[in-house]
């Protein structure tokens, strides 16, 4: 069936730096732009980044740019977060989604189940 | 990119209507029909209720329902049913491949 798998979480120490990974099955994923999406621990959703269906567009929140990294590999269907300069504001579930169009609208049709990203010192 | 704007919280009783807000700017909810809300039980992850400002994907009920005025949107959900209480997110395209999400309504079924 269609899903999202993430992966990649843990306890990072400030400073640090992780790798997500989001791996998609079930759809041709390169057909698709998909977003991270990250939810802090009792709060709400915020919106990570984005990359278009052929990793030709980037786009970041104020709150990641400079600091976090999206990528894509078409060729195994795998979605990527590269996370450095880590901070304790960026302790939260993330989630990757996939646009329900093939262009960047921000209508995310189907979810990860998320990973947890914890940091710590 | 402030966040858009929603209740914290809103309640009814069973098969009451209720109606959640959001409200954002001339920029995002105001400028494009590319409005959506999300519904999140406690450790699920979001589900896609509506999009496109007004329209249902498959398998949600048509008990489900939006709207939109000027810079304000509305998810308004009827017959309430238990199975109901929720997070409920809203999320605007704001141009330039940014999004926008609300801050979240607490929906507790009485």
């Amino acid at each position: 069936q269609v899903q999202l798998v993430e992966s990649g979480g843990g306890v990072v120490q400030p400073g640090g730096s992780l790798r997500l990974s989001c791996a998609a099955s079930g759809f041709t994923f390169r057909n698709y732009a998909i977003h991270w999406v990250r939810q802090a621990p009792g709060k709400g959703l915020e919106w990570v980044a984005v990359i278009s269906y052929d990793g030709s567009d980037k786009d970041y929140a104020d709150s990641v740019k400079g600091r976090f990294t999206i990528s894509r590999d078409n060729s195994k269907n795998t979605l990527y977060l590269q996370m450095n300069s880590l901070r304790a504001e960026d302790t939260a579930v993330y989630y990757c989604a996939r646009d329900y169009y093939r262009v960047v609208r921000g209508t995310f049709d189907i979810w990860g189940r998320g990973t947890m990203v914890t940091i710590s010192s | 990119q402030s966040a858009l704007t929603q209740p914290a919280s809103v309640s009814g009783s069973p098969g009451q209507s209720i109606t959640i807000s959001c409200t954002g700017t001339s920029s995002d909810v105001g400028s494009y029909n590319l409005v959506s809300w999300y519904q999140q039980h406690p450790g699920k992850a979001p589900k896609l209720m509506i999009y496109e400002v007004n329209k249902r994907p498959s398998g949600v009920s048509n008990r489900f329902s939006g709207s939109k005025s000027g810079n304000t949107a509305s998810l308004t959900i009827s017959g309430l049913q238990a199975e109901d209480e929720a997070d409920y997110y809203c999320c605007s395209y704001a141009g330039s491949s940014i999004v926008i999400f609300g801050g979240g309504a607490k929906l507790t079924v009485l």
